[in-house]
């Protein structure tokens, strides 16, 4: 099973602030990760997909690198709205993994 | 509008059964996997299983192979998961989630999830 390891667990921000976050494979999955942003009591929506490809719909403050094993998330200027919990995806091996998420709090 | 509703979830003793649907609209629903994802309270994202677009493979983690069952009637727009032997730890929300293709893909939408809630 691939382990997505997310860092920080917890990113604390102010409106505007760039935000970067982490997810590391224990092995490689080529490009086939994706980006989740979730609130609370809310499904997850779908940002990015195959490391880099903004989903439909989602705003180009938003932006993913990296392949094989350490892909990052980054938000370049957090609005209001982007506070919440991101979680990374693998689709290479099943069991497909979701890493344990990192929380974007208001600083 | 792609739009995706789940139902079925309920209070259930341990050991028992229960069967979730996804009732689909706003797109191809034959044209695409479909998969459960669930979600324990306060916990992070377990993915259960994906069923192909035309319903000929399956694919399920170790966790849940042998105990729920995913499948799909095509001609009603309608995803299911069958769950036997349900244990506390499956108490969570579940969700029913599009993928982007044939047998595969991102989730690219996801319905607003049902509760399970396994408890005596």
């Amino acid at each position: 099973e691939i382990v997505l390891t997310q860092s920080p667990a917890t990113l604390s921000l102010s409106p505007g602030e760039r935000a970067a976050l982490s997810c590391r494979a224990s092995q490689s999955v080529s490009s086939y990760l994706a980006w989740y942003q979730q609130k609370p009591g809310q499904a997850p929506r779908l940002l990015i997909y195959d490391a880099s490809n903004r989903a439909t719909g989602i705003p180009a403050r938003f932006s993913g690198s990296g392949s094989g094993t350490d892909f990052t998330l980054t938000i370049s200027s957090l609005e209001p709205e982007d506070f919440a919990v991101y979680y990374c995806q693998q689709r290479t091996n099943s069991p497909l993994t979701f890493g344990g998420g990192t929380k974007v709090e208001i600083k | 509008e792609v739009q995706l509703l789940e139902s079925g979830g309920d209070l259930v003793q341990p050991e028992g059964s229960l069967r979730l649907s996804c009732a689909a609209s706003g797109f191809a629903f034959s044209n695409c996997a479909m998969s459960w994802v669930r979600q324990a309270p306060g916990k992070g994202l377990e993915w259960l299983s994906t069923i192909s677009g035309s319903g000929a493979r399956t694919w399920y983690p170790d966790s849940v192979k042998g105990r729920f069952t995913i499948s799909r009637d095509n001609s009603k727009n309608t995803l299911y998961l069958q769950m036997h032997s349900l244990r506390v730890e499956d108490t969570a929300v579940y969700f029913c989630a599009k993928r982007q293709w044939l047998e595969g893909g991102a989730f690219d939408y996801w319905g607003q999830g049902t509760l399970v809630t396994v408890s005596s």
